[in-house]
């Protein structure tokens, strides 16, 4: 079973619009982490936000929001008033408490094209 | 603050043929990841080193892959035979701590592309 599903593989979005990135995740342990990374064409990975299972407050990036369900096992990212540089591929990632070495697995990404 | 540094950036060969790919993480950091990215998926984690010792390589393909990271510092990872299906992004992440849990935030290379002929 896939431990983090990314279901929107493309979008566009206005440039100053916000737009929603859906990230939804699968673990039994308690304790874990997600993060975002954006992808731009060059290759590197750049982190954005983190997420800890216990944290009780949704955390916060400048633009960048993530909207963390617990129940629901989601951890959708927000990015507010979107601009051309944020054109990219998105990386929802998950670490397990159990996982030795905070090993991260990776969602499939999305990736967003901001339109001018 | 100097970021993780990959090298080459790009590689072309021919399947069979042997190829290198070297890594120097971000200075202090005791946490070394190389992480195999095929084209349209998320990054798959090859191996892991904490300092100079390898902490999980279980999707390390071992009959032609090995990394080494000796002095606890750079790493090379080697691909020998090249295989068509290696064509991918091979990106280097380091992260300060190697204990669990926590932030600890990985931080990537810009990666090499290579692509098997």
């Amino acid at each position: 079973a896939q431990k983090i599903t990314q279901t929107q593989p493309g979008m566009f979005v206005q440039e100053k619009e916000a737009v929603t990135l859906d990230c939804t995740y699968d673990t039994s342990d308690p304790s874990y982490g997600l993060f975002w990374y954006k992808q731009p064409s060059s290759g590197e990975m750049i982190f954005l936000i983190y997420q800890g299972s216990y944290d009780q407050q949704n955390a916060t990036e400048g633009r960048y929001s993530l909207n963390f369900q617990k129940a629901r096992k989601s951890a959708n990212l927000v990015i507010s008033a979107s601009q051309l540089g944020d054109s990219a591929m998105y990386f929802c990632a998950m670490r397990e408490g159990r996982a030795a070495g905070n090993k991260l697995t990776f969602g499939g990404g999305t990736r967003v094209l901001v339109k001018p | 603050e100097a970021g993780v540094a990959q090298s080459p950036r790009y590689k072309i060969i021919e399947k069979r043929q042997s190829v290198a790919f070297w890594c120097n993480p971000i200075s202090g950091h005791a946490t070394l990841y190389w992480y195999q990215q095929i084209l349209g998926q998320g990054p798959k984690l090859l191996i892991q080193f904490q300092n100079n010792g390898v902490v999980d390589d279980s999707q390390l393909p071992k009959d032609r892959f090995s990394a080494e990271r000796l002095k606890g510092v750079d790493s090379t990872l080697k691909i020998q035979p090249a295989k068509l299906e290696d064509s991918a992004v091979y990106l280097c992440a380091s992260r300060f701590g190697s204990g669990r849990g926590g932030q600890e935030t990985q931080y990537f290379g810009p990666g090499t592309r290579l692509l098997v002929l």
